[in-house]
């Protein structure tokens, strides 16, 4: 089992939609969960951090987080054409400072 | 200023070099890494430096040798690659653990490294 995972997409919306990811974790001891964003050929870019469980809401970005089932989601709302990009879910695993990415899922959003 | 800055942005290098890379902060963070990064993979980590000690190696090969000199200053020296390491090189950073969080990881954009 993959430490962390992903479904890797294409996840295709058309604009304005609500586009969902999803990420599952298999360490029960970790604490720390981040979303970021790569645009092809650029670096991840942090879009939300989430501790607790819940949802956290920044924007159009709504992260949530259930550790007795060890998901992590992102929801975009209002998705836009320059959302379109890799998202990559990333665990610090067990709280060891072993920041593990999943593989990433990539969303198209159509005009 | 969330600014992590790497240099150089490109690298060619034969199998006999010996170069290095370099990645600078000035957030006060004392947790760094280095991650490798192929084409349409996520980054993988190769290294995590906590408090300027090297605190998780992932069995990375010996011809790349990771340096923290101070808090700031982060090296990777790579010696006798292989064309298969070419790849996306990025550096991170982050607070060091308070209590039992680490906080977000900042990622510099990256070194282009080609080994021909």
């Amino acid at each position: 089992q993959k430490e962390v995972e992903q479904n890797s997409g294409p996840l295709s919306v058309p604009e304005g939609a609500i586009a969902s990811l999803n990420c599952t974790y298999s360490d029960r001891g970790s604490q720390s969960f981040f979303w970021y964003r790569q645009y092809s050929g650029k670096s991840p870019e942090l879009i939300m951090s989430i501790y607790s469980n819940g949802d956290k809401e920044d924007g159009r970005f709504t992260a949530q987080l259930n550790k007795a089932s060890q998901y992590v989601s992102l929801l975009i709302r209002d998705s836009q054409p320059s959302d379109s990009a890799t998202y990559l879910c990333a665990v610090n695993i067990g709280n060891t400072g072993k920041l593990i990415f999943g593989q990433g899922t990539t969303l198209q959003v159509k005009p | 200023d969330t600014e992590v800055t790497q240099t150089p942005k490109h690298l060619v290098m034969g199998m006999t070099n010996k170069k290095s890379l370099k990645c600078e902060q000035h957030m006060g963070h004392r947790a760094m890494y280095w991650y490798k990064q192929k084409a349409k993979k996520p980054p993988e980590l190769m290294f995590v430096y906590s408090y300027e000690k090297l605190s998780i190696n992932e069995s990375v090969p010996s011809r790349f040798s990771p340096e923290c000199p101070n808090s700031s200053l982060l090296n990777l020296h790579l010696h006798a690659l292989q064309p298969e390491d070419s790849a996306l090189y990025l550096c991170a950073s982050s607070q060091a653990p308070s209590g039992t969080d680490y906080t977000e990881a900042f990622f510099g954009q990256g070194t282009r490294l080609t080994v021909v």
